[in-house]
């Protein structure tokens, strides 16, 4: 099956900064990645996907790009605010099963 | 209706109680899923279900049993539970693969 890493496990930034988070996967047919954002007590919610079929998706303040050929894709947020701070999860796909990374908490510092 | 619901929000019971956790959903679904995550770690699929039939079981122990009665509802029966499986269980569901996993508010189990 797929296996995902993710890094870095803890990052501080300072408010406004921005943030980088990345994933590499292991399965070249994994086709969807997906992020998602939990907070403490939370369930976990998308923030933004991306399809093996794209390189770059933007919302907003938050972009993720995919390098098919490296399988690793990555998560930035610009302009950090303190409510961006929780922990970060990708995920790549093996048909309808997901598999996690490790998981980023970040703190945006005020 | 665009929401997950879990029911209980929360469950403590003994080694030897029985019982189940509930999970809703009215977005028309025809994938639903089971995990478990503990503190500080990521989702861990414990199963999924495809148009009500199980298609995946990820070796789970069979002290958890799960089933979809119907296209919106998905149960987790618990029995003879050890402390280790104390964590938050989350109910997710999506159309068919790959599509976004939508999760509910999740059931904090501890395990006494």
């Amino acid at each position: 099956g797929e296996n995902v890493e993710q890094h870095p496990s803890t990052l501080s930034v300072q408010e406004g900064d921005s943030a980088v988070i990345k994933c590499t996967y292991s399965d070249s047919a994994s086709n969807y990645f997906p992020w998602y954002k939990q907070e403490l007590g939370k369930r976990p919610q998308l923030i933004i996907d991306i399809r093996s079929n794209v390189g770059e998706k933007k919302d907003q303040r938050i972009a993720v790009t995919l390098n098919k050929t490296a399988k690793h894709f990555s998560l930035h947020i610009t302009e950090t605010q303190p409510e961006d701070s929780a922990v970060y999860f990708c995920a790549g796909n093996t048909g309808n099963q997901f598999y996690f990374g490790t998981g980023t908490s970040l703190t945006v510092i005020p | 209706d665009t929401e997950v619901t879990q029911t209980p929000k929360h469950l403590v019971m003994g080694m030897t109680n029985k019982k189940s956790l509930k999970c809703e959903q009215h977005m028309g679904h025809r994938a639903m899923y089971w995990y478990k995550q503990k503190a500080k770690k990521p989702p861990e699929l414990m199963f999924v279900y495809s148009y009500e039939k199980l298609s995946i079981n990820e070796s789970v122990p069979s002290r958890f049993s799960p089933e979809c009665p119907n296209s919106s509802l998905l149960n987790l029966h618990l029995h003879a539970l050890q402390p280790e499986d104390s964590a938050l269980y989350l109910c997710a569901s999506s159309q068919l693969a790959p599509e976004t996993q939508y999760f509910g508010p999740g059931t904090r189990l501890l395990v006494l």
